[in-house]
């Protein structure tokens, strides 16, 4: 089993719909990343959270620690916001602090 | 600012070459990584560093070499190269030792026939 699960894998909506996004991690974590990945692109970072929640612009990310689990929120989805969106934890015990686990991506697609 | 600049952005290679992959950044961050990213698994780590002069392995270091002789730069090599080093690879940097928010490099697309 993967330390870092995203779902769903797929996500198809139309523009104007609310997407959530679910990331739950099995590891004890000093900080969660959210991140965006277009078609052929670069990798941009949305948030890096440790508790609580983090909104910027459309979007917003919350974690629960006790639960292991965090969300990403998309409001009035637009197409441009059709990317791969990837969850990553960082580990809290020795070296591991300074490496971040991924998970496999969610692929986005939001039609006109 | 650049922030991380990557070349090549493609790169066709024969098995067996050997090849460099090249890694920039002028944001004066200490930390910066290597990633490769292939379908259907998330980014695993290969070479990481702390700061200049210090390197250590990641997840999948074997076929690759990495340098660290300035904060600038990160160079990643290629000894003798395999199909199986066919990814798209990104580096990436953040303040600290990592802790801070992550910042990458456009990706270099690699394929080994």
């Amino acid at each position: 089993k993967n330390e870092v699960e995203q779902s769903p894998q797929n996500l198809t909506a139309q523009e104007g719909e609310f997407i959530t996004i679910n990331c739950s991690y099995s590891v004890g974590i000093s900080a969660l990343h959210w991140l965006q990945q277009h078609p052929g692109g670069g990798i941009v970072s949305l948030f890096m959270l440790s508790s609580g929640k983090k909104k910027h612009g459309r979007l917003i990310a919350t974690i629960n620690i006790q639960e292991k689990h965090s969300s990403l929120h998309i409001t009035a989805s637009h197409p441009r916001d059709s990317a791969v969106y990837i969850c990553a934890v960082r580990g809290v015990h020795g070296g591991a602090t300074n490496k971040l686990i991924f998970g496999t991506g969610t692929l986005l697609a939001v039609q006109p | 600012n650049a922030g991380v600049t990557q070349t090549p952005k493609f790169q066709v290679l024969k098995t067996g070459q050997s090849m460099t992959l090249q890694c920039a950044q002028d944001m004066n961050h200490e930390y910066m990584s290597w990633y490769r990213q292939d379908p259907g698994m998330g980014l695993r780590l290969i070479h990481y560093s702390v700061g200049a002069g210090i390197t250590d392995q990641g997840e999948v270091p074997n076929g690759y070499n990495v340098s660290r002789s300035t904060t600038e730069d990160f160079p990643l090599r290629l000894l003798s190269a395999a199909p199986s080093q066919t990814s798209v690879y990104f580096c990436a940097s953040s303040y600290g030792h990592g802790s801070g928010e992550q910042y990458f490099g456009p990706g270099t697309r690699l394929t080994v026939t």
